[in-house]
């Protein structure tokens, strides 16, 4: 069965830290295509950043800079570090695989985490 | 950066009713488009990839159309599994979703 289970959320201040963690199975993280999703409360989803399989990473523009998304092939584990954390960056976080597409892009989240909850306030 | 725009926001429907949802995109995002079914408390799920193509697994009531700047989701028979909240997601330039439409029970 192919599982991914985020961990690592919680309460902390503007200006702390946070890593989030994603274990994996049934699905290889290093050969995937593997992205953080976000949700504010009562929200929409936002992209927050990837990683290829080739180790490439992107990020969107509030998060780049303060956030760092990587991998840890030996126990298969995706990971997103988050620093300078703000209030904006409340949010349930989700972690995900991207299709694979053939000549294209990569593409839709076809498997999804639960979600960690990551709240920053005073 | 693209900018995806989906209507309306809210749709009241029946049971039984075929239901429609429009996504547009800022600029041309080619069939780079998916829809995705979330419900309150849940992760979303994947329904429709490439604009039209429906994922394992999802029922054939879901259909998407469209191409460019132009996307379409229906759902032929609406069930009431189906009353959720759909977004979609354009994948040509990073990926940016569409703000979501709750389908509700009228």
């Amino acid at each position: 069965e192919v599982q991914l289970v985020e961990s690592g959320g919680g309460l902390t201040r503007p200006g702390g830290s946070l890593r989030l963690s994603c274990a994996a199975s049934g699905v290889t993280v290093s050969r995937n295509h593997m992205t953080w999703v976000r949700q504010a409360p009562g929200k929409g989803l936002d992209w927050v950043a990837v990683i290829y399989s080739d180790g490439r990473t992107y990020y969107v523009d509030s998060v780049r800079g303060r956030f760092t998304i990587s991998r840890d092939t030996s126990e298969n584990t995706l990971y997103l570090q988050m620093d300078s954390l703000g209030a904006e960056d409340t949010a349930l976080y989700y972690c995900g695989s991207l299709k694979d597409t053939i000549g294209g892009p990569p593409g839709g989240m076809d498997v999804w985490g639960q979600g960690t909850t990551v709240a920053v306030s005073s | 950066d693209i900018q995806m725009t989906q209507s309306p926001s809210t749709l009241s429907a029946l049971v039984g009713d075929r239901v429609t949802i429009t996504c547009r995109a800022s600029q041309s995002v080619g069939p780079w488009l998916a829809w995705y079914q979330q419900k309150p408390g849940k992760a979303p799920k994947l329904l429709i990839y490439e604009a039209y193509n429906l994922e394992s697994g999802v029922p054939s009531r879901f259909s998407g159309s469209g191409s460019e700047t132009d996307f379409t989701l229906t759902i032929s028979t609406l069930q009431p599994d189906d009353f959720a909240t759909y977004y979609c997601q354009q994948y040509f330039s990073y990926w940016t979703f569409g703000q979501g439409t709750k389908v509700e029970i009228k």
